[in-house]
């Protein structure tokens, strides 16, 4: 089962910044947080993941709280080609292997 | 293009036929994953391998699902006896965990099945 809980719908202006919250309040210390996206009929696109520390990269930016419990995706200058649903996934380690559990997503819609 | 292609893109069939199909992973990519997803929903896990071991089930896997990873590389999903209930995208996603990407999964761009 899931392990976040996202806001099913958001919308953001053209060339601001698209601020994607997540709660992940039970995930463990070992525990990593990842976002994807995925268009329409495509396959999940990696995004970014972090563990404790703020990352970031030429996709987007991720903030993570001290106590773990939430993390911010931030797409800086949102473009229509930003339009998707975002995932936010807690990756958990079985004692097989690490795993992925979907929840339902944010769906983002860039305006013009 | 992640690197991580599925064959075929599209499949419809009738109910009651077997269908398979094929996920080549990134290039040695030791971890290779099966995932179904429904209209509306996440992705939800089904099975996975580490090289050619299948490590995990997922109670979504009936008994007319199998997976193989023979050699290690790239990797068959077979439905038998379809139902339309069985139709869904299904997605393969490959990691590594031999190199400094802490078992990150990219994923293919699936194969949309629909039963008649």
């Amino acid at each position: 089962d899931a392990k976040t809980t996202q806001p099913p719908s958001m919308d953001c202006a053209e060339g601001r910044a698209a601020n994607l919250p997540c709660n992940h309040s039970t995930i463990s210390g070992n525990e990593y947080v990842y976002w994807y996206r995925q268009i329409h009929s495509q396959g999940p696109q990696y995004i970014i993941h972090g563990l404790k520390n703020n990352e970031t990269n030429e996709m987007a930016s991720l903030i993570i709280t001290e106590d773990r419990k939430s993390s911010t995706l931030i797409l800086p200058h949102a473009t229509l080609r930003d339009t998707a649903v975002y995932y936010c996934i807690v990756r958990v380690t079985t004692n097989t292997g690490n795993q992925f559990y979907f929840g339902t997503g944010t769906s983002l819609t860039v305006i013009p | 293009d992640t690197g991580v292609s599925q064959d075929p893109r599209h499949k419809i069939t009738k109910r009651g036929q077997n269908v398979t199909f094929r996920c080549d992973p990134i290039s040695e990519h030791n971890r290779l994953y099966w995932y179904r997803q429904t209209l509306g929903q996440g992705p939800e896990f089904l099975t996975y391998f580490q090289n050619e071991a299948q490590l995990e089930k997922s109670r979504l896997l009936s008994d007319r699902f199998s997976a193989e990873r023979p050699k290690g590389s790239f990797s068959t999903l077979e439905i038998q006896r379809t139902e339309q209930g069985d139709s869904a995208m299904y997605l393969c996603a490959s990691s590594s965990t031999t190199q400094k990407s802490t078992d990150t999964q990219y994923f293919g761009p699936g194969t949309r099945l629909t039963v008649l």
